[in-house]
C-alpha cells in the first residue's frame, strides 16, 4: 500500500503558537520523506526533508520528527508566524533503480492558519 | 534560470474543446511529471517521464495524454475538456530518487 495520510486537514494557531502536523505511511520500503509548502496561487516548495536513519532535523523553525517503528513523522513549526500560513504536504518515497523510483506519494495536505 | 515555466497561468475551455499545457524546464533533470490539486485531493499524479521518448501513467491519466520528444519539454494534453478536469496543474521535476521536486506555478483550468 502506497498510502500517506495526513493529519489534521486544516489548523489554526495563534502567532508564536506551535502547529504540529501528522503523517503516517504504511510502506517500511519508504527512506525519504520530504515536507512542502504551498502559498496561495503558487506551486509546493520543498521545505525540508528527512530520512529514517535520524530521529529529527531541525531547519530554522521548522522541525521533523521521526518515528520509525510507529511508522510516523510530523512537521513541527516553533513561534508561528502570519507568513507561515499555507497549506503543508508530507511525502514519501524510497530508494531503487526503476522508473517508479523517482515518485513522491503525497498526504493530502494540511491547511495552516496564524493568526495575529 | 527560470526552473520550471509552466504556460498559460489560467485557462477558460469549453466542454469538447482540446487544448495543451506547456511545461518547459532549464534545469536539465530526468523526472518531470504531471499533477492536478483538487480541494480536499491533494496531489494526485497524472502522467510522469524519466527521460526523452519514455512515459508511463500516473494515478489519474484518463483523458490525458502526454508526450516527451526532449529533455527540457514535457507538454500534457486534454483531448476532449470536461468540467471534472476543472482543477490546478502542477508540473513537477526531479533528478532522482531521494531528491525533492521542483514544481511550477500552476496553471489553473476551467471547463464549463
Amino acid at each position: 500500500q502506497q498510502q500517506v495520510k495526513q493529519s489534521p486537514q486544516s489548523l489554526i494557531v495563534q502567532k508564536g503558537g506551535i502547529p504540529i502536523i501528522n503523517c503516517a505511511y504504511e510502506n517500511t520500503a519508504f527512506d525519504y520523506f520530504p515536507w512542502y509548502q504551498q502559498f496561495p496561487g503558487k506551486g509546493p516548495a520543498l521545505l525540508i526533508a528527512i530520512r529514517p536513519d535520524v530521529s529529527e532535523k531541525k531547519e530554522g523553525r521548522f522541525t521533523i520528527s521521526f518515528n520509525k517503528s510507529a511508522k510516523q513523522f510530523s512537521l513541527h513549526i516553533m513561534d508561528s508566524q502570519p507568513g507561515d500560513s499555507a497549506t503543508y504536504f508530507c511525502a514519501a518515497s524510497r530508494t531503487y533503480s526503476g522508473a517508479g523510483s523517482y515518485q513522491l506519494t503525497f498526504g493530502k495536505g494540511t491547511k495552516l492558519s496564524v493568526i495575529p | 534560470n527560470a526552473g520550471v515555466t509552466q504556460t498559460p497561468k489560467f485557462q477558460v475551455l469549453k466542454t469538447g474543446q482540446s487544448m495543451t499545457l506547456q511545461c518547459a524546464q532549464d534545469m536539465n533533470h530526468e523526472y518531470m511529471s504531471w499533477y492536478r490539486q483538487d480541494p480536499g485531493m491533494g496531489l494526485r499524479l497524472i502522467h510522469y517521464s524519466v527521460g526523452a521518448g519514455i512515459t508511463d501513467q500516473g494515478e489519474v491519466p484518463n483523458g490525458y495524454n502526454v508526450s516527451r520528444s526532449t529533455t527540457e519539454d514535457f507538454p500534457l494534453r486534454l483531448l476532449s475538456a470536461a468540467p471534472s478536469q476543472t482543477s490546478v496543474y502542477f508540473c513537477a521535476i526531479s533528478t532522482g530518487t531521494g531528491r525533492g521536486y521542483t514544481f511550477g506555478s500552476g496553471t489553473r483550468l476551467t471547463v464549463v
